[in-house]
């Protein structure tokens, strides 16, 4: 069964600049994060779908930040502008949903992606 | 929000020997999960405990969880070179899955 697949690897920008990372998650698989983790720290919640509808975006920096998931599958992460607290790895992850659509279970993460902004 | 906290941040050990590390949190969870997360990688899930569980084994881990403490510890037996790793505790509560800061442990061969 292939995996979370993040693209791409390594980013490397400048201040102000645009950056978009993409996602395809595991086949089947109905709920999809966006996870933020800087270095040392644990991964935060940026974003989460349920098929191609929003459920969480509390923590999004929705004045730099936009996340979409069209058709319910793929997802893409743009940050415009970019600043220098945004260097971090962005993970991926995809869930199966529950009974009652709820989630219940194990995330199933990417290998993520390295944003470095200079 | 729910975050869990972890305990020890840094841990080094022998190989051999057994690693534990704790986690709290401050609200109620579904269930309370355990990741490892190597050095440039993705996190993967080792084992997860439900709110209604005490203890859960999976092979050489052991997790306990205390609701009424709001702790989780995870002990790894045996612990071998490839467990070099960041481990992380994710709290689950409504619907939402929270991580703490994680633990950087070291095995020396």
């Amino acid at each position: 069964e292939a995996g979370v697949a993040q693209s791409p690897r390594y980013k490397i920008i400048e201040k102000r600049q645009s950056v978009a990372f993409w996602c395809n998650p595991i086949s089947g698989h109905a709920t999809l994060y966006w996870y933020q983790q800087i270095l040392g720290q644990g991964p935060k919640l940026l974003i989460q779908f349920q098929n191609n509808g929003v459920v969480d975006d509390s923590q999004l920096p929705k004045d730099r930040f936009s996340a979409e998931r069209l058709k319910g599958v793929d997802s893409t992460l743009k940050i415009q502008p970019a600043k220098l607290e945004d260097s971090a790895v962005y993970l991926c992850a995809s869930s199966l949903m529950g009974s009652a659509g709820l989630y219940t279970g194990e995330l199933f993460f990417g290998e993520g992606s390295r944003l470095t902004v200079l | 929000s729910q975050q869990g906290e972890e305990d020890p941040q840094a841990l080094s050990i022998q190989e051999g020997e057994n690693a534990t590390m704790n986690c709290s949190y401050k609200t109620s969870i579904n269930n309370l999960q355990w990741y490892r997360q190597n050095s440039g990688r993705g996190l993967v899930h080792l084992i997860l405990i439900r709110s209604n569980e005490r203890e859960k084994h999976s092979g050489r881990l052991r997790v306990t969880l205390d609701t009424s403490k709001k702790s989780s510890s995870l002990l790894i037996t045996a612990s071998r070179a490839a467990d070099t790793a960041s481990y992380f505790c994710a709290t689950n509560g409504n619907n939402r899955l929270a991580f703490g800061k994680g633990n950087q442990v070291v095995v020396i061969p």
